[in-house]
């Protein structure tokens, strides 16, 4: 079974409007969880790295108030993208890492409308 | 410069065939690469991982490293059409963290 649940798979929301997106480690402390977008065809990008009870680091281009972080416990990260547009339609996944795991979640496709 | 560069794609083989699948990093300095497979509209799964410069066999897969050239690769023996999908080399560099940088992916299909 998955180690990393990421839910929720597939949403749909209207332009303007917010959406979360949680990623949960089942069976491990997810000490570090990578955020990373996926446009068709092309590869992973980095979004953001948060350590549990720290704030999240941005890669470059990214806009920290729209996609707000949180990793407040070792078994729990969110990623919520506020003031959804069109152009944020993606696939979303994260990967959570502990002291020997790394795995990923089953990715969300977010289409704004 | 991209810092992990894959030919796009796609590679196409007949089934039974041995697909090879290319990558090339440009920090010298990394440790660890890792080959993920991805279908179309799901997340990535690993297959392989490799530290050491030379090849690693798991079932129908070898990964091989060349750190001097700074190349890996991965070969594909018997390929099958459940194979068809994007392979995605994966570079952990001398930054702590656990982090990985993607190359963009060669897509392969596997014909019958």
């Amino acid at each position: 079974g998955a180690v990393v649940s990421q839910h929720p798979s597939r949403v749909i929301c209207k332009s303007g409007t917010s959406v979360k997106i949680e990623c949960r480690s089942l069976d491990f402390q997810a000490t570090t969880m990578f955020w990373y977008r996926q446009f068709p065809k092309q590869s992973l990008m980095l979004m953001a790295t948060s350590n549990e009870g720290s704030k999240a680091t941005y890669e470059q281009g990214v806009e920290k108030d729209k996609f707000l972080i949180n990793h407040a416990s070792l078994t729990l990260s969110t990623l919520t993208v506020t003031s959804a547009h069109p152009e944020d339609s993606s696939f979303y996944i994260c990967r959570a890492t502990g002291n020997t795991e790394a795995f990923f979640g089953q990715g969300t496709r977010l289409t704004v409308v | 410069q991209k810092e992990v560069e894959q030919n796009s794609g796609p590679l196409s083989v007949p089934e039974g065939a041995i697909a090879s699948l290319n990558c090339t990093y440009s920090d010298r300095g990394s440790q660890s690469f890792f080959w993920y497979r991805q279908y179309s509209g799901k997340s990535p799964e690993l297959i392989m991982f490799i530290y050491s410069n030379g090849d690693k066999e798991d079932g129908r897969f070898t990964a091989q490293l060349n750190k001097a050239s700074q190349y890996v690769s991965l070969l594909i023996r018997d390929s099958q059409p459940s194979d068809s999908a994007t392979y995605l080399c994966a570079v952990m560099g001398r930054v702590a963290g656990n982090m990985l940088t993607f190359g963009g992916g060669t897509r392969l299909m596997v014909k019958p």
